[in-house]
């Protein structure tokens, strides 16, 4: 165990919905990411926030979003759902950004139908 | 940006060999390469990172090298057993150097390591 957790653990929505993924951090830890993995993409990097500000950006869709609360859980929206959206959507979590080692949650699997 | 290829994407031994998985990157600010293990449907675990400023690192039966030079880095894992079976990952990042404490990892492709009885 990571001490990174996820909600929900599985997910199973239709094209065309919204849905939003929690993650909350190591105790101690300031820097939160996501990570997408499906198949044909592998491991990719979306999004970083350290202490409630963005830090870094991947390919992340702009029908997806994130941020990251004054408790420092964060949250990913994924809208407009589409068919290829569907993957293990991981979080990471780290004590500061750099070289920091980035610990991986459990993950959410999300199905579109 | 970052680009890291990952070599073989299959392999498969017998216990108590070794096995060796090696990566190229593209960009010479990346500084900081961790290696993570992945089982299915499981997240990925860390197994071990170097960073730039060291050319080798072991624990106990694995170990990472890095050539800053020819932009490549290889794990090593001695003594395979069956529970060493799963997807390895390797992963670069620059490390807030130019991003302003942004950690990116870009990872390969991954590598799925059999260990066979």
């Amino acid at each position: 165990d990571s001490g990174v957790t996820q909600t929900p653990k599985h997910l199973i929505t239709a094209t065309g919905q919204r849905v939003t993924l929690r993650c909350s951090p190591r105790s101690g830890d300031l820097s939160v990411y996501w990570y997408q993995q499906s198949l044909d993409q592998g491991l990719q990097f979306l999004i970083q926030y350290y202490n409630g500000e963005e830090r870094a950006k991947g390919n992340i869709l702009e029908r997806f979003s994130a941020q990251q609360f004054p408790d420092l859980h964060s949250e990913l929206n994924l809208s407009s759902l589409e068919l290829g959206d569907s993957a293990l959507y991981f979080c990471a979590s780290s004590v500061g950004g750099y070289t920091d080692t980035q610990y991986f949650g459990p993950g959410t699997r999300l199905t579109v139908l | 940006g970052e680009n890291v290829e990952q070599h073989p994407s299959t392999l498969s031994v017998q216990e108590g060999d070794s096995a060796v998985i090696k990566c190229t990157y593209s960009d010479s600010a990346s500084n900081y390469f961790p290696w993570y293990k992945q089982e299915l449907g499981k997240r990925p675990q860390l197994i071990i990172d170097i960073r730039s400023n060291v050319g080798e690192k072991k624990d106990q039966r694995i170990a990472v090298t890095l050539n800053k030079t020819a932009k490549h880095f290889s794990l090593h894992i001695t003594e395979t057993q069956p529970e060493d079976s799963a997807v390895y990952f390797c992963a670069a990042s620059t490390g807030g150097l130019l991003t302003g404490g942004g950690n990116k990892l870009t990872f390969g492709t991954g590598t799925q390591l059999k260990v066979e009885l």
